[in-house]
């Protein structure tokens, strides 16, 4: 299996509201990101998780979440977003060892903040 | 900011090799070159990477200019699938983590 799976592919939901996007991969990966992107940009670092622990954050704002509950799972949990954050989100994986920084995504979560 | 700059847009004949070029003028001794592409509608997929050497895989050659200021990504025969957006990233290599920061890319359009 080599595939990240992310779900749910499309979400839209309102600024009040919160939901949670989820990441799945069972390649033994121990790092684990999340991206954004916006429409005809290239993918932004937003997240990393090592060993299940948060090692980089991109100065992204509160209302997002992020969750590692254990190596194969990774959450990104919203709140109160913003029409503007309305993007394309990917989670990738990989090895996290030395000379093997290949990092494989997911196709990714359409979002649409009405 | 990415390190990397690339031409926003390329086109090759179906069956032709395209040569996709990334200029990396600030590249450390320490740090790779990665190339991704991102088919439309999907996440970007990982094609090749290499510190100096030239390297080969089954989808893609890179060569690397001997002053690694710049590389150049072959895909030797070009086929409608390989319409996508190649990223050209120069990161840090074994050991670092996260720092995958991607660039504005070429548009590569492969035409029959």
């Amino acid at each position: 299996d080599t595939e990240v799976t992310q779900t749910p592919k499309h979400l839209v939901m309102g600024m009040t509201n919160k939901k949670s996007l989820k990441c799945e991969q069972h390649m033994g990966h121990r790092a684990m990101y999340w991206y954004k992107q916006k429409a005809k940009k290239p993918p932004e670092l937003m997240f990393v998780y090592s060993y299940e622990k948060l090692s980089i954050n991109e100065s992204v704002p509160s209302r997002f979440s992020p969750e590692c509950p254990n190596s194969s799972l990774l959450n990104l949990h919203l709140h109160a977003l913003q029409p503007e954050d309305s993007a394309l989100y990917l989670c990738a994986s990989s090895p996290a060892r030395p000379g093997h920084e290949k990092l494989f995504f997911g196709s990714g979560t359409q979002l649409s903040v009405l | 900011d990415a390190k990397t700059t690339q031409p926003p847009s390329m086109d090759c004949a179906e069956g032709r090799a395209a040569n996709l070029p990334c200029n990396h003028s600030t590249i450390s001794g320490n740090e790779y070159v990665y190339w991704y592409r991102q088919i439309h509608s999907q996440g970007p997929q990982y094609i090749i990477h290499g510190l100096k050497n030239n390297e080969t895989n089954e989808m893609a050659s890179l060569i690397i200019t001997e002053d690694r200021k710049s590389s150049t990504l072959i895909l030797p025969h070009a086929t409608l699938r390989d319409t996508a957006v190649y990223y050209c990233i120069v990161r840090a290599g074994p050991g670092s983590q996260g720092n995958l920061i991607f660039g504005k890319g070429t548009k590569l359009s492969v035409k029959p």
